[in-house]
């Protein structure tokens, strides 16, 4: 099975300063990852997917092969990105136990 | 489009028994998924389901149990409940890579 390992539990961070959550897995191939995101009293919904390659609410994660990670980085955090994170695998069946992440005004 | 529907919302069942949980998907998508999350925890994988026939099943005993409808809603159901199946359960329905999810519903079983 696919499976993806998050290191950290709890993760605070104060404004402004640079935040990267990690994402490992553990199966081989060519991943397609995903980053989920829980904002208090919202749904899951998806924050990015390596894939598109693309720079969603400045988050951009990348795929590293050889450390077979795909960490989730921001230059910049700012209050409104404190929430949970799941990293995903290409199946989507099992998540990351996830990250609760504090921005600290 | 309301996104992924789920009901009910909350639910309180008592110990052994049996309760049905369901999910519409997003218009046009045929895969649906079901997760259990407790607090404190990422989702955990139960179902998916495509075109009615199960494509995944996670670690979960069998009174827990699935099925998909030629409109593609889906229903959840476990048996016999436990005090340890009070969780938020999660539907998400998918088209291409993304998952779409629902709000929940959440069960408290006393």
């Amino acid at each position: 099975a696919q499976r993806v390992t998050q290191p950290e539990k709890l993760l605070s961070v104060f404004k402004g300063a640079p935040v990267e959550l990690k994402c490992n897995y553990s199966y081989s191939g060519s991943p397609e990852l995903f980053w989920y995101v829980q904002y208090s009293r919202q749904r899951l919904q998806l924050l990015l997917r390596h894939i598109s390659r693309e720079s969603i609410k400045g988050f951009t994660a990348d795929l590293n092969k050889g450390e077979t990670s795909f960490h989730l980085k921001k230059p910049f955090a700012q209050e409104e990105d404190s929430a949970m994170y799941y990293c995903a695998p290409d199946d989507q069946f099992y998540f990351g136990t996830g990250t609760s992440l504090t921005v600290i005004p | 489009d309301a996104g992924v529907t789920q009901s009910p919302t909350h639910l309180i069942k008592t110990r052994g028994q049996h309760v049905t949980l369901r999910c519409s998907p997003i218009s046009g998508h045929k895969s649906v998924s079901w997760y259990q999350q407790v607090l404190g925890q990422g989702p955990q994988f139960i179902f998916q389901y495509y075109e009615k026939e199960e494509r995944g099943r996670g670690n979960f005993p069998d009174r827990f149990s699935a099925r998909q409808f030629p409109n593609y809603s889906s229903e959840l159901n476990v048996n016999a409940l436990l005090l340890g199946d009070s969780a938020l359960y999660l539907c998400a329905s998918t088209e291409g890579a993304e998952a779409f999810f629902g709000q929940g519903t959440r069960l408290t079983v006393v």
